[in-house]
């Protein structure tokens, strides 16, 4: 089955800090991948996507995340983390067979002084 | 750009009764719109697609007499929780699909049961 694992529950990083959430799909072409980020009590954001080309995407506030096919991997980092980081963050894959989304478990992030 | 507004941000409700959510595209129409169900610490859970005309369509287990969606606008997808129950308390969110593949996410729905 079709499926996104994100192996890090919980993060806990300094302020400043670089930061890398990893991210791996099982899927049996290349999907279209997402990074979405949700605040306490919000909705989801989304950060960045990738759907083919270039395999290090730029999203909104400082991050980016590269795609590495040869790992199934599409890991995000941040090179210095602000405290205003501090969330949860969801990657997920476009399910061609379904039109769905299929999100990953989460990594909660916590940023400490 | 890319704004969905979701209605109400907070409600609680008696055991028995019914709540509705709303969910909108302020900046875009959406043919397609999603209604996801997040438990404390988990991830999002697909409950039903909602097609602008058409009957939504509920993913396996979810109870659509229980979970009614219209969606009857282009802007507008609503999810009623009928006859709620304390187990039906979660945070409930929305998202409308502004161009194929990319879903855009409305604020969740927190609803409790008492």
């Amino acid at each position: 089955a079709q499926s996104v694992t994100q192996p890090d529950i919980h993060i806990t990083v300094s302020e400043g800090a670089s930061l890398e959430l990893r991210c791996n799909y099982s899927y049996g072409a290349t999907p279209y991948l997402f990074w979405y980020v949700q605040s306490p009590g919000q909705g989801l954001q989304l950060l960045l996507k990738y759907f083919s080309g270039d395999t290090l995407v730029q999203g909104i506030k400082g991050f980016e995340a590269e795609f590495k096919r040869s790992q199934s991997s599409f890991n995000l980092r941040k090179p210095s983390v602000h405290w205003s980081d501090a969330a949860e963050y969801f990657c997920a894959a476009y399910n061609f067979g379904n039109e769905k989304l299929t999100f990953g478990t989460g990594t909660r992030l916590t940023i400490i002084p | 750009g890319a704004v969905v507004s979701q209605h109400p941000s907070r409600v609680i409700c008696k055991s028995g009764t019914s709540v509705k959510i709303e969910c909108r595209s302020l900046d875009f129409q959406a043919t397609t719109m999603f209604w996801y169900r997040q438990f404390p610490k988990q991830s999002l859970m697909l409950m039903a697609t909602s097609n602008e005309g058409s009957k939504a369509t509920y993913e396996q287990g979810v109870e659509k007499d229980k979970f009614l969606i219209n969606h009857a606008s282009l802007t507008l997808s609503t999810l009623t929780v009928t006859s709620a129950h304390p187990e039906d308390s979660s945070f409930y969110i929305c998202s409308a699909l502004r161009e194929r593949y990319e879903q855009y996410f409305g604020p969740g729905t927190r609803l409790t049961v008492t």
